[in-house]
């Protein structure tokens, strides 16, 4: 089966702009998550679908950001106006509904840089 | 709360030498620990889990052992080869959400 696909791999985006990341699912998997890597810095959590409704977006740092899942298949992560600090790299990972605390399947990441 | 620690990087090493990249966590409930594997230019995987206390998990010759004593998951491989050079990170889950450390590079020479 195909893994998680993210896109696009890498963005470069000036202070104050729009970028939206995609994140495709594995097919069935109804548990997407968002997570994000600061550099050199731990990965943390940013927040969980259970299919088109948000579980917990607990780890969302401020309104700057906002995540979709419209339909329960892929997901977008929008970050507007974009900040300095918002650089890192940003994955996704999926799993089923059933997997709960027992394993996610990540996605190769998007490396967002603001400069 | 949940957490964990593990060792800072970089680590560089030879090949055929051993490796130990330790971690300890806290957690509120029952974890799942876990050590994810980021080679260059690919994304995350999973390299090996354990669910339960006195658990081994392993797999490309590489072993974690669940130590509910020391709250602890290092991470072990007795011969390292130059393409085990990559991200190394430890993590818990308790439920629906990923606690992750901070990752340890790991560079092996020839």
């Amino acid at each position: 089966e195909a893994g998680v696909t993210q896109f696009p791999s890498h963005s470069v985006i000036e202070k104050g702009q729009t970028v939206t990341l995609r994140c495709d699912p594995i097919s069935g998997h109804d548990n997407l998550y968002w997570y994000r890597r600061v550099m050199g810095k731990e990965i943390k959590f940013l927040l969980h679908f259970v299919k088109e409704s948000k579980q917990d977006e607990s780890g969302m740092p401020n309104n700057r950001f906002l995540a979709e899942r419209t339909g329960g298949t892929y997901s977008t992560l929008k970050v507007q106006p974009a900040e300095l600090e918002d650089s890192g790299v940003y994955f996704c990972a999926s799993s089923r509904l059933t997997s709960g605390k027992y394993e996610q399947y990540f996605g190769p990441g998007t490396r967002l840089t603001v400069t | 709360g949940n957490s964990v620690t593990q060792m800072e990087g970089p680590v560089t090493l030879s090949e055929e030498a051993f490796l130990t990249i330790n971690c300890t966590y806290t957690a509120t409930g029952y974890p799942s620990l876990f050590w994810y594997v980021q080679y260059p230019g690919e994304g995350l995987q999973l390299l090996l889990k354990a669910t339960k206390a006195d658990d081994k998990g392993s797999n490309k010759g590489f072993e974690a052992t669940y130590r509910k004593e020391t709250t602890s998951f290092h991470l072990e491989k007795g011969s390292v080869q130059v393409s085990d050079s990559a991200v190394y990170f430890c993590a818990l889950s308790t439920g629906n959400q990923f606690y992750f450390g901070t990752g340890t590079s790991l560079t092996v020479i020839p």
